[in-house]
């Protein structure tokens, strides 16, 4: 079971918008802005998309976006691509006896 | 260019060890904190370890802590993993990662292709 709680499943067609939910506590997500998000397609590694809550590294398209609102940070991709299917995790610093940790994963499929 | 390799995956049987090492190049490597992620096969990522610039700071995931050892060579450019005491559940792909500079959080924004540790006997 992850510390982090996200949806298994979001979807949208292209050219639509897409919101995933990432529900944490306190001790994480509620605490600190220190929430990331990573993309991630089959048999790759991971790809940093946000960090800290709503910032975008270096070549990130500004079609995602972060937001947090308590204990929940989410991730919206707007204008749906093809190339945006794949799998998103959510990532938080955590105070206590994890320093980091993910969501269990959102499946994006692009109808 | 930033790369990060890992090698040293492999089979080892349950109670066995394994190093796992990450060769970094195209950057400072003692400017930066490092972190090992795993994916077991088919599920999602878990953050195992973090260690800090200098190796001053260490954390690990409370599923490896007391069998993991982090660590790095500043002069070799490399990160380590010592996994001791495996079990079947330690089965995953693991990844090196770079953590972006003055950012907080998990930001790495830079990942290894990671490296299958399969243990089982």
């Amino acid at each position: 079971q992850s510390a982090l709680t996200q949806p298994p499943s979001a979807s949208g067609s292209p050219g639509q918008s897409v919101t995933i939910s990432c529900t944490g506590t306190s001790s994480d997500i509620g605490g600190y802005n220190h929430v990331s998000w990573y993309q991630q397609h089959p048999g790759k590694a991971p790809k940093l998309m946000i960090f800290e809550v709503s910032k975008r590294p270096s070549g990130v398209p500004d079609r995602f976006s972060g937001s947090k609102s308590g204990n929940t940070a989410s991730l919206t991709v707007s204008g749906l691509q093809a190339e945006d299917e794949a799998d998103y995790y959510c990532s938080s610093y955590a105070a206590g006896n994890n320093f980091y940790v993910f969501g269990g994963g959102t499946k994006v499929t692009v109808l | 260019e930033v790369q990060l390799m890992e090698s040293g995956g492999g089979l080892v049987q349950p109670g066995g060890s394994l190093r796992l090492s990450c060769a970094a190049s195209g950057f400072t490597f003692s400017s930066y904190e490092m972190n090992w992620v795993r994916q077991a096969p088919g599920n999602g990522l878990e953050w195992v370890s973090y260690i800090s610039e200098s190796g001053s700071n260490i954390y690990y995931a409370a599923s490896v802590k007391g069998r993991f050892t982090i660590s790095r060579d500043n002069a070799k450019n490399s990160l380590y993993l010592q996994m001791n005491s495996l079990r079947a559940e330690d089965t995953a792909v693991y990844y090196c990662a770079r953590e972006k500079l003055s950012c907080h959080g998990d930001c790495s924004d830079y990942w290894g292709q990671g490296t299958l540790v399969t243990v089982s006997s």
